[in-house]
């Protein structure tokens, strides 16, 4: 089993919609969580960090459960520049361990 | 956020040649560096994992006399291809952490490799 999974993709959504991405992790000792974008040929972006309590910004609200290992990420009310690949990572306390999702692209339709 | 610069951004180079790659942390000391490798409609594959002044911690599968990790400094590290082959093209792309808050990586804008 990897040790980050995330929804394969791709999804395709009309603008205006709200849209969902799962990410599960492997690794109880995994201590702080992040989502990232990346745009074709472009290098990951930082979109949010993922808080015990869940945080919102924007648009945009990340999730995490521990007792279930996953986060999740809604984006509501979807932009055409919402369209790129979304990625999650984690990484451990120690912060020798930072993995990757493969990423799940997302295209907004006009 | 934190600002990552990657050296040079695209470069071709004929198989057989080195090439040397530079990642700087313009704004915060990086204690670690990773560096990572994307073939096209991939996902990010780790390659190493770098500690200023200590040794590269490789992944599996990755050579480390091929590709030779430098961190001598807290604001930079290098990562030469040796003796690069065409199956060697891909984008690079470095990142940074530091120690503080939830050591977030930042990315650098990535290296675009072509071996002829």
């Amino acid at each position: 089993r990897k040790e980050v999974e995330q929804d394969p993709g791709p999804f395709n959504v009309p603008e205006g919609a709200t849209v969902a991405f799962n990410c599960t992790y492997s690794n109880s000792a995994s201590q702080s969580f992040f989502w990232y974008r990346q745009d074709c040929r472009k290098e990951p972006k930082l979109l949010m960090s993922v808080y015990s309590s869940g945080n919102e910004d924007g648009r945009f609200t990340a999730q995490l459960n521990r007792a279930s290992q996953y986060i999740s990420l809604l984006i509501r009310d979807s932009k055409l520049s919402d369209s790129a690949t979304y990625l999650c990572a984690v990484r451990d306390n120690y912060g020798q361990n930072f993995v990757f999702g493969p990423g799940t692209r997302l295209s907004v339709l006009p | 956020g934190a600002v990552v610069s990657q050296h040079p951004s695209w470069v071709i180079c004929k198989s057989g040649t080195s090439v040397k790659i530079e990642c700087r942390s313009l704004d915060f000391q990086a204690t670690t560096m990773f560096w990572y490798r994307q073939f096209p409609k991939q996902s990010l594959m780790l390659m190493a994992t770098s500690n200023e002044g200590s040794k590269a911690t490789y992944e599996q599968g990755v050579e480390k006399d091929k590709f030779l990790i430098n961190h001598a400094s807290l604001t930079l590290s290098t990562l030469t291809v040796t003796s690069a082959h065409p199956e060697d093209s891909s984008f690079y792309i470095c990142s940074a952490a530091g120690t503080g808050g939830l050591g977030t990586q930042y990315f650098g804008p990535g290296t675009r490799l072509t071996v002829l």
